[in-house]
């Protein structure tokens, strides 16, 4: 079955310094892997997408991701953090016996420090 | 894209009551699902809101429970049905569309007492 790990449930980093937020997946398959941010008392907003196209995915915000078939991982990363970052981070990815189903991480909180 | 709107934004409910939920699409959708993230937690899958038909739903949740329409492709609605203190979460509709994408609503934050 697929799944998702998200390895730290809390980051702190200070302002302009890099941002990592790791993720690592579960799958029989090539996967279709995705990162959400969820910004206080908003909803999910979608910041890249990986879908067996190139390995390495940009997404908005200035928020990369690289999907590692050998390590199963697809680690969220940032050069430079900035203060409205802070938020929820979470890693999914797309069911395998349904290709519409999403498989949530338990989410890693982000803060970002002046 | 698809930007996604719930009604309403936020509740405070008496244990045994229902709250229905609405969901509006700005543009078609090829799926519509409902979540809950429950205090702290994750997003859970709750059912897929099929037009025209019941819904589909995941283990654990029971239509008698959490009843879903879908009359037309850009709306839906979730009612929480008997409620409970348990119940207490934020509920999110979410659409799927052709470039089979996902976008969420901004929730509906329920507190039971």
């Amino acid at each position: 079955a697929q799944s998702v790990t998200q390895l730290d449930s809390h980051v702190s980093v200070s302002e302009g310094t890099p941002v990592l937020l790791r993720c690592n997946y579960s799958s029989s398959y090539s996967p279709s892997l995705f990162w959400y941010v969820q910004h206080p008392n908003k909803g999910l907003q979608l910041l890249l997408k990986y879908t067996s196209a190139a390995t390495l995915v940009k997404g908005i915000n200035g928020f990369e991701a690289e999907f590692k078939k050998s390590e199963t991982s697809f680690h969220l990363t940032k050069p430079s953090a900035h203060m409205s970052d802070a938020a929820e981070y979470f890693c999914v990815v797309r069911g395998e016996r349904s290709s519409y189903k999403l498989i949530f991480g338990s989410g890693t909180r982000l803060l970002v420090r002046p | 894209s698809a930007v996604i709107s719930q009604k309403p934004s936020r509740d405070i409910c008496q244990r045994g009551t229902s709250l229905t939920i609405q969901c509006q699409v700005d543009s078609q959708v090829t799926m519509m699902f409902w979540y809950r993230q429950q205090p702290g937690q994750s997003l859970t899958l709750i059912a897929t809101a099929n037009q025209g038909s019941e819904a589909t739903y995941e283990s654990g949740f029971v239509i008698d429970k959490f009843p879903i329409s879908r009359p037309n492709l850009t709306f839906s609605t979730l009612t929480v049905s008997n409620m409970s203190p348990e119940d207490s979460s934020i509920y999110l509709c979410s659409g799927r569309t052709h470039q089979e994408t996902q976008y969420f609503g901004p929730g509906t934050r329920l507190l039971v007492l």
